[in-house]
């Protein structure tokens, strides 16, 4: 059974201080590991998709990165507006049909002044 | 732009009512999925489509069925609604034919049964 687990469960960072969320997973073949960001009260927003061990992909303040067991979504000098609920989600090569994925609980993130 | 649209924001319900929770996607995804999500527990998935009237079991289907008449328009239905099924409800849409592309998420239904 494909896992996902996300730590920490809740982070608190000042403006400008960065940070790490961890995502890790078991999973019997990885086809991709997707990042979403979620503000409360809306759905789920798409950031990064990572395929294979050694991948990085970065958008503004945000780098993810890959590796066999985990994957890392590293926050670079936060701002306020960074304040979400970051997910983790997982694709097993062997899916069959629909594409499922596999959830992390999340991290929620407050960057304050 | 992707748009999922999930026809209501809010819901108040009554135990034991039938309830229909709809979701629209434009961008001709074969593949719709709709998720519960509750805190300490995360998303999880109720059924997903992949093609007009086929539908799978996720992990909670129990107390769910779902109807898929067109391509762009996914419902769930809870038969008989319980307390147990207040939650957040969420939509999603994906391509079939291109492999590992992300799922897209409207904003989802707080119901709440009563």
């Amino acid at each position: 059974e494909d896992q996902v687990t996300q730590s920490p469960e809740a982070l608190r960072l000042q403006e400008g201080e960065s940070s790490s969320l961890n995502c890790s997973y078991t999973v019997s073949g990885l086809r991709g590991l997707f990042w979403y960001r979620q503000d409360p009260g809306k759905g789920p927003e798409f950031l990064f998709t990572l395929y294979s061990a050694g991948e990085e992909k970065e958008k503004e303040r945000l780098k993810a990165t890959l590796t066999k067991k985990e994957s890392f979504l590293h926050i670079t000098a936060p701002k306020p507006e960074d304040s979400a609920t970051y997910l983790c989600a997982v694709q097993a090569v062997l899916t069959g049909g629909g594409n499922k994925l596999t959830f992390g609980t999340g991290t929620q993130l407050k960057v304050e002044l | 732009d992707v748009k999922v649209t999930q026809s209501s924001r809010y819901l108040v319900k009554r135990t034991g009512e039938k309830v229909f929770l709809e979701c629209v996607q434009d961008m001709d995804h074969e593949n719709m999925f709709w998720y519960r999500q509750d805190p300490g527990l995360g998303l999880r998935l109720i059924y997903f489509s992949y093609d007009v009237k086929m539908k799978e079991k996720g992990d909670i289907p129990e107390g769910y069925s779902v109807s898929r008449e067109k391509k762009e328009r996914f419902s769930l239905i809870l038969e008989s609604a319980s307390t147990n099924q207040t939650s957040m409800y969420l939509c999603a849409s994906s391509f079939m034919r291109i492999r590992r592309q992300p799922q897209h998420f409207g904003d989802g239904t707080r119901l709440s049964i009563l």
